[in-house]
């Protein structure tokens, strides 16, 4: 089992659709969650960090937290073309020293 | 403010050479981290400082080497280039531990012959 494993994808939706990126983790002693966001061809950048379980709400972006479960998902809500981008998941893993896990990043593409 | 600055933006070796990739941040950050990203595989930590003075080793550290050369700077070193060394390489920088909100350099791409 991969230590932090998102959908394959690529995920395709229609511009004002909900966008919904999962992620699963096998740490359970994990406390730090992100989604960054990464453009073609660009750098990751942060678009939400979570702690606790439970949502997370900034704008159109919503984490979600259930850490029974060891599941952490993204929603974006009224998507736009311009959140056509790979969505990374990262997680903490208190069992590697707290080093930051990634996964493998799912494709997301907002169709107008 | 530029945050975190990396050069070159882009490279060609032949295998066998070697090079350094330069890192620079200027948010007086303590801890500076070295990745790689290949298709379909993530990012991978390959060195991180967690300050000044000290270098650890992440999940895929064979084949290069770190230098934390002040608080600003952290290089990564290719001894001798190998085709598997192909990637897109990063870096981050934080106040903190790896628990804390990286930012990240714009990368450089590293083909390999």
């Amino acid at each position: 089992q991969k230590e932090v494993e998102q959908n394959s994808g690529p995920l395709s939706v229609p511009e004002g659709a909900i966008a919904s990126l999962n992620c699963t983790y096998s740490d359970r002693g994990s406390q730090s969650f992100f989604w960054y966001r990464q453009y073609s061809g660009k750098s990751p950048e942060l678009i939400m960090s979570i702690y606790s379980n439970g949502d997370k709400e900034d704008g159109r972006f919503t984490a979600q937290l259930n850490k029974a479960s060891q599941y952490v998902s993204l929603l974006i809500r009224d998507s736009q073309p311009s959140d056509s981008a790979t969505y990374l998941c990262a997680v903490s893993a208190p069992s590697q020293g707290g080093k930051l896990i990634f996964g493998q990043g799912t494709e997301l593409s907002v169709k107008p | 403010n530029a945050g975190v600055t990396q050069t070159p933006k882009f490279q060609v070796l032949k295998t066998g050479q070697s090079m350094t990739l330069q890192c620079a941040q200027d948010m007086n950050h303590n801890s500076m981290y070295w990745y790689r990203q290949d298709p379909g595989m993530g990012l991978r930590l390959i060195y991180y400082s967690a300050s000044e003075g000290t270098t650890d080793k992440g999940e895929v550290p064979n084949g290069y080497n770190v230098s934390r050369l002040n608080k600003r700077e952290f290089s990564l070193r290719l001894e001798s280039a190998a085709p598997s060394q192909t990637s897109v390489y990063f870096c981050a920088s934080n106040y903190g531990g790896q628990e804390e909100t990286q930012y990240f350099g714009p990368g450089t791409r590293l083909l390999v012959l």
